[in-house]
């Protein structure tokens, strides 16, 4: 199985400050034959289902603020988003397609500083 | 506009049988893959079970053989058969598009299992 670990376990940022989420993939996600690394972040806001915000690695879903921002390749991947907002406290996951089972990170919670 | 809405949750006790279900609407639900993810409480996302826009099927390894994942493309439904369910299946469990990556996530419906 591939194992996604999420770094830190939680962040605590200032308004308007940039908070800057890591995820570790045990294997590469890169599909070499399209060059698409099958790489999503998930956003959960407290009793909500969770919302597609990235997906291959740096592809913003339709309708999310450009605040928030994906990187990476391989193995080594981030989410960022440039300037906190209230509205942002959430569980953040990140989620690999590239093999089946197909997991999730441990979450990053995102806290108001 | 995309709706998912499931349905089907409740108490069971250990060993008993629960049909999960899920309407889906706002878009061409046969030639989507569709999956099912849980979530325990308080913990975070697991994957379930997959189906194809084929039919063919996936499973996570703690509910192949109990699980089974089905669709009825006139009907624009997605199904979980639960069978011999365990304390460990308790979770909220979600409806999913699947297409670029997760795409669309139904609001959830909870399944507790307790004696």
């Amino acid at each position: 199985d591939i194992v996604m670990t999420q770094s830190p376990d939680s962040l605590a940022v200032s308004l308007g400050e940039r908070a800057t989420i890591n995820c570790k993939s045990s294997q590469s996600v890169l599909y070499n034959s399209n060059n698409k690394n099958y790489l999503a972040w998930y956003q959960q806001k407290a009793g909500q289902p969770p919302k597609l915000l990235i997906y291959w690695a740096s592809i913003r879903q339709s309708g999310v603020p450009d605040r928030f921002s994906g990187s990476g390749s391989g193995t080594d991947f981030t989410l960022t988003i440039s300037s906190l907002q209230a509205e942002d406290v959430a569980v953040y996951y990140c989620h690999q397609l590239y093999d089946l089972p197909l997991t999730f990170g441990q979450g990053t919670t995102v806290e108001i500083k | 506009e995309v709706q998912l809405v499931e349905s089907g949750g409740g108490l069971v006790q250990p060993g008993g049988s629960l049909r999960l279900s899920c309407a889906a609407s706002g878009f061409t639900f046969s030639t989507y893959w569709m999956n099912w993810v849980r979530q325990a409480p308080g913990k975070g996302l697991v994957w379930v079970a997959r189906i194809k826009s084929d039919g063919n099927t996936d499973y996570a390894d703690s509910v192949k053989g109990r699980f089974t994942i089905s669709r009825d493309n006139a009907e624009n439904t997605l199904y979980l058969q639960m069978n011999s369910l365990r304390a460990e299946d308790t979770a909220v469990y979600y409806c999913v598009t699947d297409r670029n990556s997760f795409d669309y996530w139904g609001q959830g419906t909870l399944v507790t299992v307790s004696s």
